[in-house]
């Protein structure tokens, strides 16, 4: 299993500005994943961050909106950049360890 | 692309009722993954399936992978208002990329 950490766990944020948002894991891991929740909803993939090369961006996904910095095994960020209102959503960290999924408790971020 | 269809969407039930989720794809996976997220959190993993046709149980709770690795079923025997919260499946196409059904979301009454 994997312990998830992130910060913050929320935050209100006007519109324009950007927030990074961090991803703390307890053991190293190749692949980290960043997605999207929107209210209600089930989850969109972001990306995917593996440590030494680039993000790789699912489709509707730039990196100019969401650029990820993956420095080392255990940690990575994920920046919402010139946020909108649209971009409310609860944004979640997660790692494959043994085969399996896990996430973090999520980033609650409001825009408006 | 890989899609998973899950039904209900919703579903509110009195304590003591059963219910089943299902969850659909016309495509196979290697593995099928079940989380429950709970207002606030992150999906907390429950189980994963591999093989065809395989059940696993978890206390009140009974997973089934289809035969076919196309499908997948949850069952939960007695709700109790503490299994309220989101239900979400998640398909592993071997590539540790999960594609997710939509989620059933389950309110239980006292």
């Amino acid at each position: 299993s994997a312990v998830i950490s992130q910060k913050p766990s929320r935050d209100i944020c006007q519109r324009g500005t950007s927030l990074t948002i961090q991803c703390q894991v307890d053991s190293q891991v190749t692949m980290m994943f960043w997605y999207r929740q929107q209210p209600g909803q089930s989850l969109t993939l972001i990306a995917t961050a593996n440590q030494g090369s680039e993000a790789t961006y699912e489709s509707g996904f730039v990196i100019d909106k969401f650029p990820i910095s993956r420095p080392n095994l255990t940690f990575s960020t994920l920046t919402v950049s010139n946020m909108s209102p649209e971009d409310s959503s609860i944004y979640l960290c997660s790692v494959v360890t043994d085969y399996e999924q896990y996430f973090g408790p999520g980033t609650r971020l409001t825009v408006t | 692309t890989q899609l998973l269809e899950q039904s209900p969407q919703f579903l509110s039930i009195q304590e003591g009722e059963n219910l089943t989720v299902y969850c659909n794809s016309s495509s196979v996976f290697s593995s099928l993954q079940w989380y429950r997220q709970e207002p606030g959190e992150g999906p907390v993993l429950l189980v994963t399936v591999v093989t065809g046709g395989e059940v696993k149980k978890l206390k009140r709770l009974t997973f089934q992978f289809g035969d076919a690795r196309k499908d997948s079923s949850l069952h939960i025997t007695a709700a109790q208002p503490g299994d309220t919260g989101l239900y979400l499946c998640a398909g592993d196409n071997a590539g540790n990329m999960l594609t997710f059904g939509g989620g059933t979301r389950l309110m239980v009454k006292p």
